[in-house]
């Protein structure tokens, strides 16, 4: 039973594409977070979403839209990808408490 | 904005020996939270800690926030091969939970046979 799950778990494109990672929470939980994980395990927020709200977006481009269609699922959407955005992406659920991560989605772009 | 500063960046110890790791706040947390995370794959939550002087154990692992809640330290004892991976801090700076953790830029451990 995958409390977190997000795919795909390897994604590699060109520059100049659109791609989606999703994710989808079986836990219940009321906000969902994207973090990105740079080449140094620098592990930074880049949204969260309660409730269907967005209540953060931390300085990210508008190249990257969160998008939930229910509680349980927040996809990342990122259009016109650039090298820059090679990295590691993770989703992250909670309920007043700890995160409950993904495994990761380690996006390549070339 | 909230930061932390986790110490040592990498720590490679002898298996059965022991270790810690600190995470310092530049502000007052409301929680903090230990992870770990093996190479590959996502984060696996070990630990919270909210109040000032608290200390959790779990199997060889210890984690204490300090009076002030600025300053924690996360110890293992006798490591074991399996305590490899990369450990982070997290820190709930703002109590409501739903801005999500800032983290610390991990402490790369490696434990040799």
């Amino acid at each position: 039973d995958t409390a977190v799950s997000q795919t795909p778990k390897y994604l590699v494109t060109q520059m100049g594409n659109d791609k989606s990672i999703k994710c989808e929470q079986n836990l219940g939980h009321d906000t969902m977070y994207w973090y990105k994980q740079d080449s140094k395990k620098f592990l930074k927020i880049m949204f969260s979403y309660n409730n269907k709200e967005l209540i953060i977006n931390e300085t990210v481009p508008n190249r990257f839209s969160p998008k939930s269609p229910d509680k349980a699922h927040l996809n990342l959407h990122i259009n016109s990808l650039e090298l820059g955005d090679s990295a590691v992406y993770f989703c992250a659920s909670s309920q007043l408490g700890p995160l409950h991560f993904g495994n990761g989605t380690r996006l390549t772009v070339t | 904005s909230q930061e932390l500063e986790q110490s040592p960046q990498s720590l490679i110890v002898q298996e059965g020996k022991n270790l810690t790791i600190n995470c310092t706040s530049s502000k007052t947390l409301y929680g903090l939270y230990w992870y770990k995370q093996k190479y590959g794959e996502g984060l696996i939550f070990l630990m919270m800690l909210q109040k000032g002087g608290e200390e959790k154990s779990h199997e060889k692992i210890t984690a204490k926030l300090d009076e002030k809640k600025q300053q924690s330290s996360l110890h293992i004892t006798a490591s074991q091969p399996s305590h490899a991976g990369i450990y982070l801090c997290g820190a709930d700076g703002t109590g409501g939970g739903a801005d999500g953790l800032t983290f610390g830029k991990g402490t790369h451990l490696i434990i040799q046979p």
